[in-house]
């Protein structure tokens, strides 16, 4: 069935360093994927998304980069800020096409 | 604000009740989604309507159900109540012409005691 997995529930990282957020899936016809931040208290907020005919894709200080291969998807926050404190959510589209399924999230701690 | 509105924001409420709740998605979005999120199981698709009709079911119990009104406001029907379905309930919407991205409502958080 579909899947979507974060290899680690948490990370923590000092104000300016580079985050590093990873996910795997396991569709391997999969052809979407995105990444949402979920602040407390709050919904989640569309970060970047790639299609499965790119590598990788950037955005205002985040990258996200594909690897087809092993069915790895990761977010790169560049000078992380205490801002960028929240859960961040790795999502593909389901084999239907029609919603987006959900790995179980990351919570990125970041201290000043 | 991502323009998707949910009533109510908290909701308590007992075993064995039912609860309904209310999404207006974003001026113009046709297609609305209902998501499930709780601790243990992160955010888990319910449902999805597109312009008054279901699109697709994900892990919807059979006590709950949904509907999507000509006014493209929908809402989401949770029936005899257990503990275990206190969680938050999101709605997103989607239009046409935003690609693949789904914008989020703030959540409704329902507790049932």
């Amino acid at each position: 069935g579909e899947s979507v997995g974060l290899h680690l529930p948490t990370l923590s990282v000092q104000e300016g360093d580079n985050s590093i957020i990873n996910c795997a899936y396991s569709n391997s016809a999969s052809d979407y994927f995105i990444w949402y931040k979920q602040e407390s208290g709050k919904g989640p907020q569309f970060i970047i998304d790639i299609r499965s005919n790119m590598d990788k894709r950037q955005g205002q200080r985040v990258t996200v980069l594909l690897n087809k291969t092993v069915k790895h998807l990761s977010l790169q926050i560049a000078a992380t800020q205490p801002g960028d404190s929240a859960v961040y959510f790795c999502a593909e589209r389901n084999q239907a096409g029609t919603a987006l399924i959900f790995g179980k999230g990351t919570t990125l701690s970041v201290s000043s | 604000d991502s323009g998707v509105t949910q009533t109510p924001k908290h909701l308590i409420t007992a075993t064995g009740q039912r609860v309904t709740l209310r999404c207006s998605p974003r001026s113009g979005d046709l297609s609305v989604y209902w998501y499930q999120q709780s601790l243990d199981q992160g955010l888990q698709f319910l449902i999805q309507y597109y312009n008054g009709e279901e699109r697709a079911k994900g892990n919807i119990l059979e006590r709950f159900s949904a509907q999507q009104f000509p006014d493209l406001h929908s809402e989401l029907n949770l029936s005899s109540l257990e503990l275990g379905d206190s969680a938050l309930y999101f709605c997103a919407s989607r239009g046409d012409s935003s690609g693949n991205t789904i914008y989020f409502g703030e959540g409704s958080w329902l507790t049932v005691v």
